[in-house]
C-alpha cells in the first residue's frame, strides 16, 4: 500500500514571498502520478498541479512549481509570489497506474497563511 | 456553470436514517469516485465507477453503496447512518484521454451530519 506524508501541519508565508510545502511518499510502484490539490475556506478541492513519474521534468503551473526528486521519493510544491487567495490547505496525492482503480491516496493536508 | 454538482451540500440526519448524496457531471467523463473527508485525516475512497455496469468497492465502503444510474449520475447511499460517518464526502470524476494523465476533478462537496 501506498502511503503520503505530509510533515508541515502548518506553515505561513508573507504577501509576495516565496514557500515551499513537503510531501513524501512510500512505494514501490515504479509506474504513478502525483498530484498537488488546494482546498480553500469553500472547501472546494482545486487542482494545483501534477507531475507524471516517467518524466524528469519538474512541472510548472505559473507561480506553482514542484521539485520531483524520484529516488528520495519527494514531491514538494514551491509558490512563488504569495497571494491572499493561496491561503487554503494543500494536499498531496498519489496515483498508482497499476492498481487498476486509480484512486487518489492523500496526505493528511499543510494548512498555508498567506500574511498580508 | 460547474462541472461536478453535489446535492445536498448540507445535510443533517438522525442515527438509523436512510440517506442519498447525488452527483453528477457535464464533463463528459466515465470515470467517477466517491471520495470522504475526516479532519487531520484527508480523502480516502469509498467507491468509483469506470462505467455504467462497473462498481467497485474502495478503501472504506462499510455502511455505503452506490447506484451509477447514467454515465452523468453517481449516488452514494447510507443506508443506516451512524455518527462516525459524520464527514465531507466528495464526489470527483475523471477520463483517461490518450497519452493524458488520470486526473480526477472534483465536486463542491457535502458536508453530511448523523446526530
Amino acid at each position: 500500500a501506498q502511503t503520503v506524508t505530509q510533515s508541515q501541519p502548518e506553515m505561513s508565508v508573507q504577501e509576495a514571498e516565496t514557500v515551499t510545502l513537503s510531501c513524501t511518499y512510500d512505494t514501490s510502484e515504479s509506474n504513478y502520478y502525483l498530484f498537488w490539490y488546494k482546498q480553500p475556506p469553500s472547501r472546494q478541492m482545486i487542482l494545483v498541479i501534477r507531475q507524471e513519474a516517467y518524466k524528469q521534468q519538474n512541472a510548472t503551473e505559473n507561480r506553482f512549481s514542484v521539485n520531483f526528486q524520484k529516488a528520495a521519493k519527494s514531491f514538494s510544491l514551491k509558490i512563488s509570489d504569495s497571494q491572499l487567495g493561496d491561503t487554503a490547505m494543500y494536499f498531496c496525492a498519489f496515483m498508482n497506474l497499476g492498481a487498476g482503480s486509480y484512486q487518489l491516496t492523500f496526505g493528511k493536508g499543510t494548512k498555508l497563511s498567506v500574511i498580508p | 456553470d460547474a462541472d461536478v454538482t453535489q446535492t445536498p451540500r448540507n445535510r443533517i440526519t438522525k442515527t438509523g436514517k436512510r440517506i442519498m448524496l447525488e452527483c453528477s457531471q457535464t464533463k463528459g467523463h466515465d470515470r467517477m469516485y466517491w471520495y470522504r473527508q475526516d479532519p487531520g485525516l484527508g480523502l480516502r475512497l469509498i467507491y468509483y465507477s469506470f462505467d455504467v455496469k462497473d462498481i467497485n468497492k474502495g478503501e472504506i465502503s462499510d455502511g455505503y453503496s452506490v447506484s451509477r444510474q447514467a454515465q452523468a449520475k453517481f449516488s452514494l447511499s447510507l443506508e443506516s447512518a451512524i455518527p462516525n460517518q459524520t464527514a465531507l464526502y466528495f464526489c470527483a470524476t475523471s477520463d483517461l484521454v490518450a497519452g493524458g494523465t488520470d486526473t480526477q476533478y472534483f465536486g463542491p462537496g457535502t458536508r453530511l451530519t448523523v446526530l
